[in-house]
């Protein structure tokens, strides 16, 4: 059973660039959660997508967007990339079946430095 | 809003002695509650989870905890840490009915030494 899967594992871009972040959830689960991780912090909630659609987002600028396809796939977009967004991209996934669990497992993470 | 404090940053502990990882929560109702490890350059693993009923949960690799309401706490046991057991561990609470992220501590990093 594959777990979370992201890609890429690393990636480096400079200021005013754009990147997009892919996340393939765990088998079986529909719900795809965006969280950020600068260093020595703990991971901060983006937004979370469920059938396509931005369910919830968190205190995130609108260079943050994402995307949520039909096969529950998702994707992390961000614009006009400043410094601080340097930190590790982290994906996870759960499912609203499950909805009183609701435990969300999380993917290896994609490492974004900016320069 | 849901919060999480990990008031220790930093732990050090020897091998085969006795760890415990402190979390205290704000929260408006019956929280859940979460504990993940993560290793250097990992992603986040789920190591035991408190939804309901009993009050000490047993989780992977010989972690336990036990969520105290009275003291809104939720701290991680192991009886005899492996040197395995070095990286940071996280504390979460969430999710609610209407508000579905997780909200994670600051983390505590553990060293273990020989």
């Amino acid at each position: 059973d594959a777990g979370v899967t992201q890609s890429p594992t690393h990636l480096i871009k400079t200021r005013g660039q754009q990147v997009t972040l892919r996340c393939s959830p765990k088998s079986g689960h529909d719900t795809v959660s965006w969280y950020q991780q600068a260093l020595g912090q703990g991971p901060q909630f983006i937004f979370q997508y469920y059938e396509e659609e931005e369910r919830q987002r968190g205190n995130f600028p609108d260079r943050f967007s994402g995307h949520q396809f039909p096969n529950y796939s998702s994707e992390l977009n961000v614009n006009a990339l400043l410094l601080g967004d340097s930190a590790l991209y982290l994906c996870a996934s759960s499912s609203l079946r499950d909805s009183y669990t609701d435990t969300q497992y999380f993917g290896p993470g994609t490492r974004l430095t900016v320069l | 809003a849901q919060s999480v404090t990990q008031p220790d940053i930093h732990i050090t502990v020897s091998e085969g002695a006795s760890l415990e990882l402190r979390c205290n929560y704000s929260y408006g109702a019956t929280p859940y509650l979460f504990w993940y490890v993560q290793s250097p350059g990992q992603g986040l693993q789920l190591l035991l989870k408190y939804f309901s009923g009993d009050t000490l949960v047993q989780g992977i690799k010989g972690f336990e905890a036990e969520f105290k309401r009275s003291q809104s706490s939720f701290n991680l046991r192991k009886p005899s840490v492996h040197w395995s057991d070095a990286a940071e561990y996280f504390c979460a609470v969430g999710p609610l009915s209407n508000d579905y992220k997780l909200s994670f501590g600051a983390g505590t990093t553990v060293t273990v030494r020989a």
